[in-house]
């Protein structure tokens, strides 16, 4: 089973602040088959990224990943207040699927 | 619009049974699958299983192997998840999802529902 280790796991940040959420996998997530997806309470997860840095259509592109192997990155430019949320990356290399645990970005 | 539609929360006594409905709509179910995932609180996602809504191949999770099973209805566009034997460790908000394969993104996702077990 293929470890998603995200860091860190609370970010306390202002609106038109940028930052960087990081995930790191155990074991090398081939072909970049790595997505991230954002949740805000009550909701369910939806869709930001996939293939590591192709936005999903209709993401803004405030948005951005990149990375590959073990190491992965979103960064957010400019956070907006609808940006605030919990952020999960997915590996879909091979089953079982697994997500990490979760960054939250939270309003300082 | 692309739309999955969950039934509603349920309240169960452990060793009992739920069955989670997944409706969809907006789009063929047959040329896609379905995943179901939980999530307890403040956790990440765990997945459980995926289907094909077109030829009714699974995959399960080895740790619900046994306990779990996903079948789909083509005429009504819609996917179940029955999960038996519950204990209280099975407490979590249970969501379905749309997936192209049996690993891949999931997107869109349903509102989920939340199975409480407790006695």
């Amino acid at each position: 089973e293929i470890v998603l280790t995200q860091s860190p796991g609370t970010l306390s940040l202002s609106p038109g602040e940028s930052t960087t959420l990081s995930c790191r996998a155990s074991q090398s997530v081939t072909n970049n088959f790595l997505a991230w997806y954002q949740q805000k309470p009550g909701q369910a997860p939806k869709l930001l990224i996939s293939g590591a840095s192709s936005r999903r259509t209709g993401i803004p592109n405030r948005f951005s990943g990149s990375g590959s192997g073990t190491d992965f990155t979103l960064t957010i430019s400019r956070l907006e207040p609808e940006d605030f949320a919990v952020y999960f990356c997915q590996q879909y290399v091979t089953l079982p699927e697994t997500f990490g645990q979760g960054t939250k970005v939270e309003i300082k | 619009q692309v739309q999955l539609v969950q039934s509603g929360a349920e309240v169960k006594k452990p060793g009992a049974s739920v069955k989670v409905s997944c409706k969809t709509s907006g789009y063929t179910f047959t040329d896609y699958g379905i995943k179901w995932v939980r999530q307890a609180p403040g956790q990440g996602p765990e997945w459980m299983g995926w289907i094909s809504a077109y030829n009714g191949g699974i995959h399960y999770a080895q740790k619900f192997q046994g306990r779990l099973t996903m079948t789909t209805d083509t005429s009504t566009s819609t996917a179940y998840m029955e999960l038996r034997s519950l204990t209280s460790e099975d407490t979590a908000v249970y969501f379905c999802a749309r997936g192209t394969a049996w690993v891949g993104v999931y997107d869109p996702w349903g509102q989920g529902t939340l199975v409480t077990v407790s006695s």
